[in-house]
C-alpha cells in the first residue's frame, strides 16, 4: 500500500524559515517523480514544486520560486520542502504527492495519482 | 500559463441522479487532464487521468470525456459518498494547475 506521510508544519513568522519533510513507503521511491501540492484554508489547489526521480532536476511555479527549494533522499525514502522568505500567503495545507505519466504516450501528460494527509503551515506574527 | 475553469462551482443532486461537471482549458491540453474528489478534511484522491482512464479502485459510475479544451466529468448515480469537493488539473505544461473545484452536495 502506497503511503505519503508529511511532518514539519507549524506556526511560523513572516519572514522566516521551515522545513517540510515526506517519508514514502509501498512503493520503490527512486523510481517516481514528486511534488508538493497546497491547499489555502477554504481555497483549492496549488501545486509548489517537483523534483525528478534521480533528484537531478526541479521545478517551480513563479509564486515560489527563489524562495523554496524541493529535495529528495532517495536512501531514506524521503521529499524536503525548504520554505524561505515565508509570507501570509504561503499559509495553507502542504500535500506530498506521487507523479505519474502516460508511459510510451505522446504527447507525455502528468497526474498526481497519491497523495499523503497533508501538513498544515501557518505563516502569521 | 494554461488556465483552467470549472463549472458550475456547486450543485447539488439526489440519490441516483446523473451529475456532469465541465472543465475548460484555456489551450488545447491534448487529453493530459485528471479529476480528483475531495472529501471535507481529507486530501484529495485521483479519479480519471488521461481525461478517460478510470484509477484503480474508482467506481465505475464516474466516467470522464472530452479533447482539446473542453472535458467533464459524470457521475452516472449520485451516491452519498460522492458528496465532496470536484478538481480538474491540466498536466501538459508547467505550472501544472487546477480548476477552481465544483461543490457536490445531496439534495
Amino acid at each position: 500500500e502506497v503511503q505519503l506521510v508529511e511532518t514539519g508544519g507549524g506556526l511560523v513568522q513572516p519572514g522566516r524559515s521551515l522545513k517540510l519533510s515526506c517519508v514514502a513507503s509501498g512503493f520503490t521511491f527512486n523510481n517516481y517523480w514528486m511534488s508538493w501540492t497546497r491547499q489555502a484554508p477554504g481555497k483549492g489547489l496549488e501545486w509548489v514544486a517537483s523534483i525528478t526521480n534521480s533528484g537531478g532536476s526541479t521545478y517551480y511555479p513563479d509564486s515560489v520560486k527563489g524562495r523554496f527549494t524541493i529535495s529528495r533522499d532517495n536512501a531514506q525514502n524521503t521529499l524536503y520542502l525548504q520554505m524561505n522568505s515565508l509570507r501570509s500567503e504561503d499559509t495553507a495545507t502542504y500535500y506530498c504527492t506521487r507523479e505519474s505519466r502516460n508511459y510510451g504516450g505522446y504527447p507525455l501528460y502528468w497526474y498526481f495519482d497519491f497523495w499523503g494527509p497533508g501538513t498544515m503551515v501557518t505563516v502569521s506574527s | 500559463d494554461i488556465q483552467m475553469t470549472q463549472s458550475p462551482a456547486s450543485l447539488s443532486a439526489s440519490l441516483g441522479e446523473t451529475v456532469t461537471i465541465q472543465c475548460r482549458a484555456s489551450e488545447d491540453i491534448y487529453s493530459g487532464l485528471a479529476w480528483y474528489q475531495q472529501k471535507p478534511g481529507k486530501s484529495p484522491q485521483l479519479l480519471i487521468y488521461g481525461a478517460s482512464s478510470l484509477q484503480d479502485g474508482v467506481p465505475s459510475r464516474f466516467s470522464g470525456s472530452g479533447s482539446g479544451t473542453q472535458y467533464s466529468l459524470k457521475i452516472s448515480s449520485m451516491q452519498t459518498e460522492d458528496e465532496g469537493v470536484y478538481f480538474c488539473q491540466q498536466g501538459l505544461k508547467y505550472p501544472w494547475t487546477f480548476g477552481g473545484g465544483t461543490k457536490l452536495e445531496l439534495k
